[in-house]
């Protein structure tokens, strides 16, 4: 069964940047035709989506955050990451790596992993 | 604000059937496949129905999905408590290169 998860510090400060990791076991990301992606959660709100990378580095993204995003993939590794820059209290979520169906739904989420953005 | 308009609760008594809208446009719902999640308290999201109407394994047929133009329809019948959970649409709209979006959630609860 693929498992995903999330690694990376649970504070960042203010204007610097969040960077996330998503390891995946029980599943090669350069092994199928789908899309990695990462979506956030800021605390009692709703779901966004930020972006997905394709195994070739192909990637989408959310066009409010193109500006300061980066996912990009490892398939030597086996996990893709995201990088966003100058945060600010805007910023603090929990974060969930995924992976895509066929479509764009998603049937397979980490655990999350909750980052504040703190001085 | 988000681009899918979902009522932000819902509720209902036992064995009582439950709809949640989601209310979209041409680009994203008119021209795509919709999504639905259910996200229990402190857990991730699930994935309840995907392709309008389809059900991955493991979803009790008690969860059904419609679409209908530039709109779509998540159905609970025989709600049950553990059905208490918040309940997002999802789908892909075409503007701006393209982009994964979502409603803004509802929040059903079984009384």
């Amino acid at each position: 069964q693929l498992r995903l998860q999330e690694s990376g510090p649970g504070v960042v400060r203010p204007a610097e940047t969040l960077s996330l990791s998503c390891s995946v076991f029980y599943g090669a990301i350069d092994g199928s035709s789908y899309y990695w992606g990462w979506l956030r959660q800021p605390p009692g709100k709703g779901l966004e989506w930020i972006g997905s990378v394709y195994y070739n580095g192909n990637t989408y993204d959310n066009p409010s955050l193109r500006s300061r995003i980066s996912i990009s993939v490892d398939t030597s590794a086996n996990r893709f990451s995201l990088r966003l820059r100058s945060v600010s209290a805007a910023d603090t979520a929990v974060y969930y790596c995924a992976r895509h169906g066929v479509g764009w739904e998603i049937p397979a989420w980490g655990r999350g992993t909750l980052v504040t953005v703190f001085s | 604000q988000s681009v899918l308009t979902q009522p932000p609760s819902a509720s209902g008594t036992p064995g009582q059937r439950v709809t949640i809208s989601c209310f979209g446009s041409n680009s994203n719902i008119g021209s795509n496949y919709v999504f639905w999640y259910q996200q229990l308290p402190g857990a991730a999201p699930k994935l309840l129905v995907y392709r309008n109407n389809q059900r991955p394994s493991g979803v009790p047929d008690r969860f059904s999905g419609s679409k209908s133009v530039t709109s779509a329809s998540l159905a609970i019948n025989g709600l049950r408590p553990e059905d208490e959970a918040d309940y997002y649409c999802s789908t892909w709209d075409d503007s701006l290169s393209g982009h994964v979006v979502f409603g803004g959630g509802t929040k059903v609860t079984v009384l």
